[in-house]
Order: structure tokens, then C-alpha cells, then sequence
């Protein structure tokens, strides 16, 4: 079982749309970061955010970590096909801070 | 180079076979870690070295699995007697002690095959 619950697990838009990735746990964690994965590469970090509500912005991405520090999300805006890969949410824990946890991720596909 | 590299890039092996898995972190980063990712799935931790020790190895699945870091940089994951199961990409990532909220860069993989 997942700790981290990434939903969806696949999706497939079109050029210019807009979408929302969730990221879910029971657990309360210290952080959390989000990172894109493309095939044969290992993840890239994108985001870490750590104080509960807090939302920080990337260009078109959008990223909020829920009040309690249990979820969070990654909106894109417009999204491009240069914007296709697998994208991980991965919490660390008060007392485990080096040890993260990563959600199974969201398989994205930007259509032209 | 600047980022962590993977050698070997893909490992095909038999059942039974011993392999291993090196990782050349980013210079001077003194915590490394190894993660394993199955098809589909996000990275599970394995080891993270803070130096030289081993700081968590709460990861490894059994025995089989062991992983040295003798001189604080680069690291060697090693497999005993491979099972189909183990098939898998290992991942190695690094951080600065220093870096604020744990922010791991990671190498490219090494596909691992067991036939």
C-alpha cells in the first residue's frame, strides 16, 4: 500500500488545457516535494513546499501543499507537450527527514 | 561531470547471479541515497549514507542486498543471488547536508534484468 496516493494515474490532454494533479496521505508530513520523471532519466526536482496552505508558483505550474500538511496538489495551466512525463510527489516525515516517501505517480501525455 | 552518474546504465543478468551497482554522487554531497522503481510505480527507498555509514538502511528488502560507501563518495549496491523480483531501475540520488528540506538530485538509473 502507497503511503502516498497520487490520483490520476494516467491522463492524456490536449495542447492548452488546463489540468490538476492530487497528491493524498493519512500521514502528516514535514515536507513535501513534487518532481518530474521523463523515461530513462531519474526525477527532477520541481517544488518543495513545507508549512501547511502554503502555494508556490513555477511559471505555469502551480503547486499547494494542504493545511493539514496531508495533501497536496500540482495545477498546469496551458499545458504544452514539452510538459509530458511523470510527475512524483514525495513526502519526507518529522524524524525520518531524509528518508522520503514517493507517491506512484501521474503519467502525463500533452498532446499537439 | 556535475550531475550523479549510474554505471553501468542497463545490467542484464541470470537468476543466482551476484551484480553491482555503482553510484559517483555530486562532488562534494555527503548524503546518498539508493532508491529502487518498478515498472509503474514511484521510487521506494532502499539505503541512505550520511559519509561514510550506512545512517538508514531500513529499506532493504533482505539479506541479498547490501550497499558500501567506504570512502564517502562513491557508493557500490550490491546483490546477492538475483531473483526475478529484483528486476527493477536503481536509482542513486545525493544531497549537501547543508541543503535546506532534503532536496535529493538523482543519477539517470541502472536497469537491472534478471533473467
Amino acid at each position: 500500500t502507497q503511503l502516498l496516493e497520487q490520483s490520476p494515474q494516467f491522463l492524456s490532454i490536449q495542447e492548452g488545457e488546463n489540468l490538476t494533479v492530487y497528491c493524498n496521505s493519512s500521514s502528516v508530513f514535514s515536507s513535501l516535494q513534487w518532481y518530474r520523471q521523463e523515461p530513462g532519466e531519474g526525477p527532477v526536482l520541481l517544488v518543495t513546499v513545507v508549512t501547511g496552505g502554503e502555494v508556490k508558483k513555477l511559471k505555469r505550474l502551480t503547486f499547494q501543499f494542504g493545511d493539514a500538511r496531508k495533501d497536496s496538489s500540482l495545477h498546469i495551466t496551458a499545458a504544452q507537450p514539452g510538459d509530458t512525463g511523470l510527475y512524483l510527489c514525495a513526502g519526507a516525515r518529522s524524524g525520518s527527514a531524509r528518508q522520503l516517501t514517493f507517491g506512484s505517480g501521474t503519467q502525463l501525455t500533452v498532446l499537439p | 561531470g556535475a550531475g550523479v552518474s549510474q554505471t553501468p546504465s542497463n545490467k542484464v543478468t541470470e537468476k543466482g547471479k551476484y551484480v553491482e551497482l555503482r553510484c559517483d554522487p555530486i562532488s562534494g554531497h555527503t548524503a546518498l541515497y539508493w532508491y529502487r522503481q518498478s515498472l509503474g510505480q514511484g521510487p521506494e527507498f532502499l539505503i541512505y549514507f550520511q559519509g561514510t555509514g550506512a545512517a538508514d538502511d531500513s529499506g532493504l528488502p533482505n539479506d541479498r542486498f547490501f550497499a558500501v560507501r567506504p570512502e564517502g563518495s562513491v557508493s557500490t549496491l550490491k546483490i546477492q543471488r538475483t531473483e526475478r523480483g529484483d528486476s527493477a531501475v536503481y536509482l542513486c540520488a545525493s544531497s549537501s547536508t547543508a541543503g535546506v528540506y532534503n532536496e535529493q538530485f538523482f543519477g539517470p538509473g541502472t536497469r537491472l534484468t534478471v533473467l
